[in-house]
């Protein structure tokens, strides 16, 4: 089975500060990982995917993560965050099982204080 | 485009009642649609799986017959939370995705609360 688990549960950084969030995940045949953003009071969106290729992915807003198969783990990076970035962030990725099933991590809440 | 909406957004339902909550992807065909509840604080746990025209499939400890999933279409699944009790209150979000795809797009949420 997959389990995905990101290191920090609460982060709390200053506006310009450069933020990286850490994610690993168990099953090492996947190699489609996502990140999902959560603003405070709306749904889930898709921040970045890797599927194959360029294991360094740009998303949206200024955020990449890094796939390194090697390390089971596709942290997610910002050089320089803005108090908007204030959201919890979700790592996921599917399972050994068919049925394209996401496990997804316990969540980052991240807090930017102006 | 990629657009899910749940409805209602938020329910009030009394204990003992049951409630349903619609999914429907807008603008693209929804092979498969999942059902996931979100405790407060805490991540996203799948609940079950929902293929159009077969039954779904149920994470373990998920009771079938309590939250009955139907997938009639390939826009529209429904969850009902049959004979709901307070420990039901929860936030039920869905999403949906397309064939062979593992890229999901998720509904806004529905905030459920059994008094």
């Amino acid at each position: 089975a997959q389990s995905v688990s990101q290191h920090n549960h609460h982060v709390i950084l200053s506006e310009a500060a450069s933020l990286e969030l850490g994610c690993n995940y168990s099953y090492g045949g996947t190699v489609n990982l996502f990140w999902y953003v959560q603003y405070p009071g709306q749904h889930l969106q898709l921040l970045l995917k890797y599927f194959s290729g360029d294991p360094l992915v740009k998303g949206i807003k200024g955020f990449e993560a890094e796939f390194i198969k090697s390390k089971f783990s596709f942290n997610l990076r910002k050089p320089s965050v803005q108090w908007s970035d204030t959201a919890e962030y979700f790592c996921a990725a599917p399972g050994a099982a068919a049925g394209n099933k996401l496990t997804f991590g316990g969540g980052t809440r991240v807090l930017v204080k102006p | 485009g990629a657009v899910v909406s749940q409805h209602p957004s938020w329910v009030i339902c009394k204990s003992g009642t049951s409630v349903k909550i619609e999914c429907r992807s807008l603008d693209f065909q929804a092979t498969t649609m999942f059902w996931y509840r979100q405790f407060p604080k805490q991540s996203l746990m799948l609940m079950a799986t929902s293929n159009e025209g077969s039954k779904a499939t149920y994470e373990q400890g998920v009771e079938k017959d309590k939250f009955l999933i139907n997938h009639a279409s390939l826009t529209l699944s429904t969850l009902t939370v049959t004979s709901a009790h307070p420990e039901d209150s929860s936030f039920y979000i869905c999403s949906a995705r397309r064939q062979a795809s593992y890229e999901q797009y998720f509904g806004p949420g529905t905030r459920l609360t059994v008094t």
